[in-house]
């Protein structure tokens, strides 16, 4: 089975330019995540989505930042415009629809490095 | 709110040895989760345990161990003959019961030392 699959690995840009990284979750997972790790740091949520609805984007930077989940599958995360502090590893992870209470394990995708310059 | 604390940023170990990664957490839920995930150099996450606030049965699964204790919000992760492949960042998490939201902790960096 595919795991997460996330696009491009690494990124370099100048600040100010605009970004987009690219997720594919696990088939049949309906909730997906997007998580910023800054370096030494764990990973902080950005944005939730169950299926097409974004449940949770309370931590997303809505200035810049924004995202999609068309057909709640493949989604989207793009920053337009970049700045030096949005550099770090932005992880999509999935996880299977809830049962009952409480959270499931997360699957992650190895992560998209951006580097703003 | 939720919180989760790994006071060990970074710990060295000889292979063969056991270490023990610690993680204490806050939560006002009486039904929350934990977790533990492993990041190697190539950074995708690994999910290694889940464990639910009503269980506070420790789990063994080969080398691996978790001590679960309510009383001092602990979570702690021991690997037993540790080995050069155990190197990585392990992260402690936490859930709150009814919300899908992770919590994570900056995540203990581990080098196992042959």
């Amino acid at each position: 089975e595919a795991g997460v699959v996330q696009s491009p690995r690494y990124k370099i840009i100048e600040k100010k330019q605009p970004v987009a990284f690219w997720c594919n979750p696990i088939s049949g997972h309906n909730t997906l995540y997007w998580y910023r790790q800054n370096l030494g740091q764990g990973p902080e949520l950005l944005i939730r989505y169950e299926n097409e609805e974004a449940v949770d984007d309370s931590q997303l930077p809505k200035d810049r930042f924004s995202a999609e989940r068309l057909k709640g599958v493949d989604s989207t995360l793009k920053i337009q415009p970049a700045e030096l502090g949005d550099s770090a590893v932005y992880l999509c992870a999935s996880s299977f629809p809830r049962q009952g209470a409480g959270g499931g394990e997360l699957f992650f995708g190895e992560g998209s490095r951006l580097t703003v310059l | 709110a939720q919180k989760v604390t790994q006071a060990q940023t970074e710990i060295s170990v000889v292979e063969k040895e056991d270490v023990t990664l610690d993680c204490v957490y806050e939560t006002r839920d009486t039904t929350y989760y934990l977790f533990w995930y492993k990041q190697p150099p190539s950074g995708e996450l690994v999910f290694l345990i889940r464990r639910n606030s009503f269980d506070e049965q420790n789990e063994i699964s080969g080398r691996y161990s978790w001590n679960f204790q309510k009383s001092t919000s602990s979570f702690n992760f021991t690997i037993t003959a540790s080995q050069v492949v155990d190197s990585a960042v392990y992260f402690c998490a936490l859930t709150e019961g009814g919300y899908q939201k992770v919590t994570f902790g900056i995540g203990t960096k581990l080098q196992v030392i042959p």
